[in-house]
């Protein structure tokens, strides 16, 4: 089954608990992103990555690293958790950026940070 | 940028209604754009992708427009079911190779 695998759903964890949530595509999609999902701000892009070893700043890149060693993952690395990072995280894929080629989500990981 | 705009942010309609939710983009040299669907708690699934070549995409009870001279695209739903109840997202792919979300329409189908 084509799909995003985002793991883990739910993490809580600690400030300055370095964590990985990590995303994984089994459809050959060259575009990767990581979102971040917050009451009254709605939707906002992370990094995003074209293809493997190119990724690129989003809206709201402080405070997080990706990484795009293979094509089918696409990593999120938090080196120093804080509160305000307290959120819903989306990881998406796609054929190609821009394309007619639809963006699918994964079911999101919900992170808190105490 | 790219700022995508939905109006309204929460609709309430009987079941049975035909109904039309909008979203506004400020940059016309937009790719494509594309209408999601978001249940609580969940992640986002696609409904339809119109391309900027495109007038508009239909799917089964669904049917999006997009018009990028007037930067305004329509998510036109017939005959409403209280399953369609969710959060509909368009997003938009600009020049500058992001997607931009708007902050989505919450849509309640009464019985």
């Amino acid at each position: 089954e084509a799909q995003v695998t985002q793991n883990p759903r739910y993490l809580i964890t600690v400030t300055g608990k370095k964590l990985t949530v990590t995303c994984s595509q089994n459809m050959n999609h060259e575009y990767m992103s990581w979102y971040r999902q917050d009451p009254g701000l709605g939707l906002r892009q992370i990094y995003y990555s074209m293809n493997v070893e190119v990724t690129d700043k989003g809206d709201v890149p402080e405070g997080y690293k990706v990484s795009r060693k293979e094509k089918r993952n696409f990593p999120l690395i938090l080196e120093s958790p804080s509160p305000n990072q307290t959120s819903l995280y989306f990881c998406a894929s796609s054929l190609s950026s821009g394309s007619g080629s639809p963006l699918h989500f994964g079911n999101g990981t919900r992170l808190t940070v105490t | 940028k790219q700022e995508v705009t939905q109006i309204p942010a929460a609709l309430s309609v009987p079941e049975g209604e035909n109904l039309v939710l909008n979203c506004s983009f400020t940059d016309s040299a937009i790719y494509n754009l594309q209408w999601f669907r978001q249940d609580p708690g969940k992640g986002l699934t696609s409904l339809l992708l119109i391309q900027s070549s495109q007038r508009e995409q239909t799917s089964g009870r669904l049917n999006a427009s997009l018009d990028k001279s007037s930067g305004r695209s329509t998510l036109y739903i017939a005959a409403s079911q209280p399953g369609d109840s969710a959060t509909y997202l368009c997003a938009g792919w600009g020049s500058a190779r992001q997607l931009t979300f708007g902050s989505g329409t919450q849509l309640t189908v009464l019985p």
